[in-house]
């Protein structure tokens, strides 16, 4: 098993250029999440999902949007980029259900908006 | 909203020293709380997580953590550090009744000297 894949590995962007993240995960599981890790702040929650065709705001949501039309993937979308953006972005999942489940992390993307 | 705090954001030692690396967090309620580990270049990967019961955790690579419930804390600890332990450590708390949603604290880099 792949476990949590993330595609791209590495972007750079310009200000106002637009793009998509894709995370995708084989372990069947209903949660999946879309952090950003910024040096000294860990890492914060942007959106969720609880399960195909939801997703849900995090932490900070704003100049993000999601989609999760297939149980296995969940989509990360960047409409503007701005240089604020510029940061690690990791994916998660987890399974459904109980409360006593971990989160598997993907590799992380790191973009850069100039 | 929790909240959660790693005291220290740089830690740096010789090999076979011990490491002890505070968390606390800002919630009233039930938690579980986990320790995951980044290693350079690589993803977050889970160290132990503590859901209920004996309060002193093991988890991999020699690593325990303990739970006090009256200081709020889940301090990570390894009694004797190898090169191979330089990584950055995140504490993370997911309070009962918040979905799975985990909040993480800033982070620890910790660097062992050979």
């Amino acid at each position: 098993n792949a476990g949590v894949t993330q595609t791209p590995k590495f972007r750079v962007l310009k200000t106002g250029q637009s793009m998509t993240l894709l995370c995708a995960q084989d372990m069947n599981h209903e949660y999946m999440y879309w952090y950003r890790q910024d040096p000294g702040m860990g890492l914060r929650l942007i959106h969720y999902s609880v399960g195909e065709g939801t997703t849900a705001k995090g932490e900070v949501p704003d100049g993000y949007n999601v989609s999760r039309l297939k149980k296995q993937n969940f989509l990360l979308g960047l409409e503007s980029a701005a240089p604020s953006q510029t940061s690690v972005y990791f994916c998660a999942s987890s399974a459904t259900g109980t409360r006593n489940n971990e989160q598997f992390f993907g590799p992380g993307t790191r973009l850069t908006v100039l | 909203a929790q909240s959660v705090s790693q005291h220290n954001h740089h830690v740096i030692l010789s090999e076979a020293a011990s490491l002890e690396l505070g968390c606390n967090y800002s919630y009233g309620g039930t938690v579980n709380l986990f320790w995951y580990v980044q290693y350079p270049g690589q993803h977050l990967q889970l160290l132990l997580k503590y859901f209920s019961g004996d309060p002193l955790v093991k988890g991999i690579k020699g690593f325990e953590a303990e739970f006090i419930k009256s200081k709020f804390s889940f301090n990570l600890r390894k009694p004797s550090v190898q090169w191979s332990d330089t990584a950055e450590y995140f504490c993370a708390v997911n309070a009962r009744g918040a979905g799975n949603k985990l909040t993480f604290g800033g982070g620890t880099r910790v660097l062992v000297k050979p």
